[in-house]
């Protein structure tokens, strides 16, 4: 079993959803990421999280420690949000484990 | 934002050749950088932990005398993939960070896909 599980693997929606991606992890953390990769293969660091909620623009992630959850939220949702987003889970040590990815495909 | 730049994007090459990317960090030193595979449809998997100035961490499995790892700076590292088989086809990415810790970000260049023929 993956230590990091993301939920759904695929998603498809149409322009103005509101979309969730969920990440649960198996073992303590100290800092959990959300990241954004392009159909080309670029990646873009979106949140870094150890605790409670970030919002950056129509984005938010939350994160609760005692459930080992988090959630990345995409409100009014665009073709351009259409990538792969993936969950990223530090534990004491500074080596990531990531999750396999949730692909996001938003229709006009 | 922190740009770290890889290159080159694309490369196919001979089978038994050698390819080098190079990752570099544009606007900040990296004192860690990190390489990682990517196979179609799959996560990220970490291939290993470059610090400036010192030998390479490779994680399990991964052979180091064929993934050569060079942070000859605190800009740039280089992986370079000795007597290249088809099998090492796959996308290829590295990331960086300011300073080694969990709450740094992750900063990713635009990754090397890899073919092999």
């Amino acid at each position: 079993k993956n230590e990091v599980e993301q939920s759904p693997q695929n998603l498809t929606a149409q322009e103005g959803e509101f979309i969730t991606i969920n990440c649960s992890y198996s073992v303590g953390i100290s800092a959990l990421h959300w990241l954004q990769q392009h159909p080309g293969g670029g990646i873009v660091s979106l949140f870094m999280l150890s605790s409670g909620k970030k919002k950056h623009g129509r984005l938010i992630a939350t994160i609760n420690i005692q459930e080992k959850h988090s959630s990345l939220h995409i409100t009014a949702s665009h073709p351009r949000d259409s990538a792969v987003y993936i969950c990223a889970v530090f534990r004491r040590s500074y080596i990531p484990t990531f999750g396999r990815g949730t692909s996001l495909i938003v229709h006009p | 934002g922190a740009v770290v730049s890889q290159h080159p994007s694309r490369v196919i090459c001979k089978s038994g050749t050698s390819v080098k990317i190079e990752c570099r960090s544009l606007d900040f030193q990296a004192t860690t950088m990190f390489w990682y595979r990517q196979f179609p449809k799959q996560s990220l998997m970490l291939m290993a932990t470059s610090n400036e100035g010192s030998k390479a961490t490779y994680e399990q499995g991964v052979e180091k005398d064929k993934f050569l790892i060079n942070h000859a700076s605190l800009t740039l590292s280089t992986l370079t993939v000795t007597s290249a088989h088809p099998e090492d086809s796959s996308f290829y990415i590295c990331s960086a960070q300011l300073q080694q810790g969990v709450n740094s970000p992750l900063h990713f260049g635009n990754g090397t896909r890899l073919t092999v023929t």
